[in-house]
């Protein structure tokens, strides 16, 4: 079946370092790809998507890159700030009826 | 437009009660799902709906019933609560069915 697989955190960064947060997938097909940000208390939001290999999905400074051939979709961000500190999910679609598939997510906490 | 509305936002039960978390979108999307989120175990499918009239089962779905009577309502019913149903649910709604969802801001479940 198809799976989302992210890497474990938490990740703690100082203010204007870079960010990765990596995220590999199993699916049949050519599933569309997500990243989810969740903030403290709140539900899911839609950070940035991709539908097609090679396509980038970029928003708030965030950007990921749909690559088939490693099966990846790591989220990037150049220069985080303190209001970047979340949880964020990475997840698939593989077109059919079933809903999005969801990695465990990664924590990300940014200190001044 | 008020987009995913989930109630309560929190809830105490005691083991064996019964009770309805609700879930309502004003989007007209005919795709709703229930997902559960716990630590360490990112977000779990328990029952999904492709429309009005149609539901059918995800990852966890045991102890759990819904129906979708309407487009815009996706109730979901814990019959006999158990403290292993102790958990954050979060209902999502998507006009396509590779597209992204729209989450709720979630229903925090207490079950002592």
């Amino acid at each position: 079946g198809n799976s989302v697989t992210q890497m474990e955190g938490p990740v703690t960064l100082s203010e204007e370092a870079f960010l990765t947060i990596n995220c590999t997938y199993t699916a049949t097909g050519y599933p569309s790809l997500f990243w989810y940000v969740q903030y403290p208390g709140e539900g899911l939001q839609l950070l940035l998507k991709a539908t097609k290999a090679d396509d980038k999905g970029s928003n708030k400074g965030f950007e990921a890159t749909y690559r088939k051939e490693t099966t990846s979709f790591h989220l990037e961000k150049g220069s985080v700030q303190v209001s970047d500190s979340a949880v964020y999910f990475c997840a698939l679609s593989d077109g059919g009826n079933t809903p999005l598939v969801f990695g465990k997510g990664t924590r990300l906490s940014v200190i001044a | 437009n008020a987009g995913v509305t989930q109630t309560p936002k929190f809830q105490v039960l005691k083991t064996g009660q019964s009770m309805t978390l609700q879930c309502a979108q004003d989007m007209n999307h005919e795709y709703m799902s229930w997902y559960r989120q716990d630590p360490g175990m990112g977000l779990r499918l328990i029952h999904y709906s492709v429309g009005a009239g149609i539901t059918d089962q995800g990852e966890v779905p045991n102890g759990y019933n819904v129906s979708r009577s309407t487009t815009e309502d996706f109730p979901l019913r814990l019959l006999s609560a158990a403290p292993s149903q102790t958990s954050v649910y979060f209902c999502a709604s998507s006009y396509t069915k590779g597209g992204g969802y729209t989450f709720g801001s979630g229903t925090r479940l207490t079950v002592v």
